[in-house]
């Protein structure tokens, strides 16, 4: 069954730097999503991207993210300049249509230290 | 704007007793999604049901059922004769109906024990 798949399963990184996050969708989909995870607090959306552009974007998903689909599969959500309150985990999912559940990728762990 | 509320922080039960989630939602919107997603310990989002709120039958799948009632604003999960694999936290979570690239808002989870 197709899935999507997120890379690396654990980034650790120093306050400051720039990460960027992977995530391959479902090879048909034309929507994609990025969450964010606190630990142990709620699923926040941060932006989902359509047609190569932003669709809708949350206040969390200020000037310091980005996101991008630089090639025919992978989509990446880039963190300009890491702060601690960054640590969390980052979700990807994509969907065929808007409509359409989102089903999830098993998640990126991000450390900022 | 809409909002999803999971009053339970925490439940925990022993193995083979009927646990229900709560959960309340608002939303200004008429034409809505509703959803269930379990992570497990493992830590990945798992997706259980969708429902749109023109449909307000209840659902049952194997030892999850889910009863949804517009009046109240209310979707709940019951997982009849627990099991220790359904420890895990349990999201709530809503969309609108609008077609577009919507996220999903999200309740603050029921994390719930089984115990042995």
């Amino acid at each position: 069954e197709p899935e999507v798949t997120q890379t690396p399963s654990h980034q650790v990184t120093q306050m400051g730097q720039e990460v960027i996050l992977r995530c391959v969708p479902i090879s048909n989909h034309l929507y994609f999503y990025w969450y964010r995870q606190i630990l142990g607090q709620k699923v926040e959306f941060l932006v989902s991207f359509y047609n190569n552009e932003i669709s809708e974007k949350s206040e969390i998903f200020d000037d310091q993210f980005s996101v991008e689909r630089p090639d025919g599969s992978n989509f990446t959500l880039k963190i300009r300049s890491t702060k601690l309150e960054d640590s969390a985990m980052y979700f990807c999912a994509s969907t065929l249509t808007g409509r359409d559940i989102q089903y999830f990728g098993a998640g990126t762990r991000l450390s900022v230290l | 704007a809409q909002k999803v509320t999971q009053a339970q922080t925490e439940i925990s039960v022993v193995e083979k007793e009927d646990v229900t989630l709560d959960c309340v939602y608002e939303t200004r919107d008429t034409t809505y999604y509703l959803f269930w997603y379990k992570q497990p310990p493992s830590g990945e989002l798992v997706f259980l049901i969708r429902r749109n709120s023109f449909d307000e039958q209840n659902e049952i799948s194997g030892r999850y059922s889910w009863n949804f009632q517009k009046s109240t604003s209310s979707f709940n999960f019951t997982i009849t004769a627990s099991q220790v694999v359904d420890s895990a936290v349990y999201f709530c979570a809503l969309s609108d109906w609008g077609g577009g690239a919507d996220g999903l808002t999200f309740g603050k989870g029921t994390h719930l024990i089984i115990q042995p």
